[in-house]
């Protein structure tokens, strides 16, 4: 389908483990989103992408997470040295526009650390 | 602290019921609120949205009212169906998206 779509699904990592994760958005929209869902919460921003700049990445909890969007397409999420409370749902959005309008999300990819 | 509250964690409605989702904001500078629809295992999906500038929006059987001086916002849908068992999100825009932590509602038969 045209929607967004995400990779892995499900990852299982061990704690200290590197994992990146992949968001290719809808073909021409030219923001891209990343979220961090915990269990029983909302959504909560991560980063921003307008094209290839990230243009707001308050919202990485720390130096160990790290996103690109090179070409202004694809998106990698990277997570390095995981850890315990790095396990969540991590949801990719994109929209059409510049303005944060309506976002249309992935599947997300359910992050285990062990 | 919060600025996206849904104080409501589950909702159970008869079908052919009315439902009404409860969402109470804490920043008045929020331009733009929308509400997203989630079934298991996928994403949210959009449901409607609302400009602050409007007290109210319709799109089928979905209806939501913005009361800006109570910040306070309200998704209703009826009659309710058995496909609107799902977990709601309300989320308000500033210079990002923040969602509250969801309503799960149950249709009853």
């Amino acid at each position: 389908g045209a929607g967004v779509s995400q990779s892995p699904r499900y990852k299982v990592a061990k704690r200290g483990q590197d994992v990146a994760l992949r968001c290719d958005p809808i073909s021409g929209h030219v923001s891209l989103f990343w979220y961090q869902q915990a269990l029983g919460q909302g959504p909560e921003f991560l980063t921003y992408f307008q094209n290839e700049a990230q243009l707001d990445k308050s919202g990485l909890p720390s130096d160990r997470f790290f996103a690109e969007r090179p070409e202004g397409s694809v998106s990698t999420l990277k997570i390095q040295r995981t850890q315990q409370e790095d396990s969540a749902v991590y949801l990719c959005a994109s929209s059409l526009g510049a303005a944060l309008g309506e976002q249309y999300f992935g599947p997300g990819t359910r992050l285990t650390v062990t | 602290d919060q600025q996206v509250k849904q104080n409501s964690p589950s909702l159970s409605v008869q079908e052919g019921r009315i439902s009404i989702l409860n969402c109470d904001y804490t920043n008045s500078m929020f331009d733009y609120f929308l509400w997203y629809k989630k079934y298991p295992a996928e994403g949210p999906t959009f449901l409607i949205s609302i400009s602050s500038i409007k007290d109210k929006n319709e799109d089928g059987r979905f209806t939501v009212f913005l009361n800006k001086s109570a910040k306070h916002l309200s998704l209703h849908i009826v009659p309710s169906q058995p496909g609107d068992s799902a977990v709601y999100f309300c989320a308000a825009k500033d210079d990002k998206i923040i969602f509250g932590k969801g309503t799960r509602l149950h249709i009853l038969p």
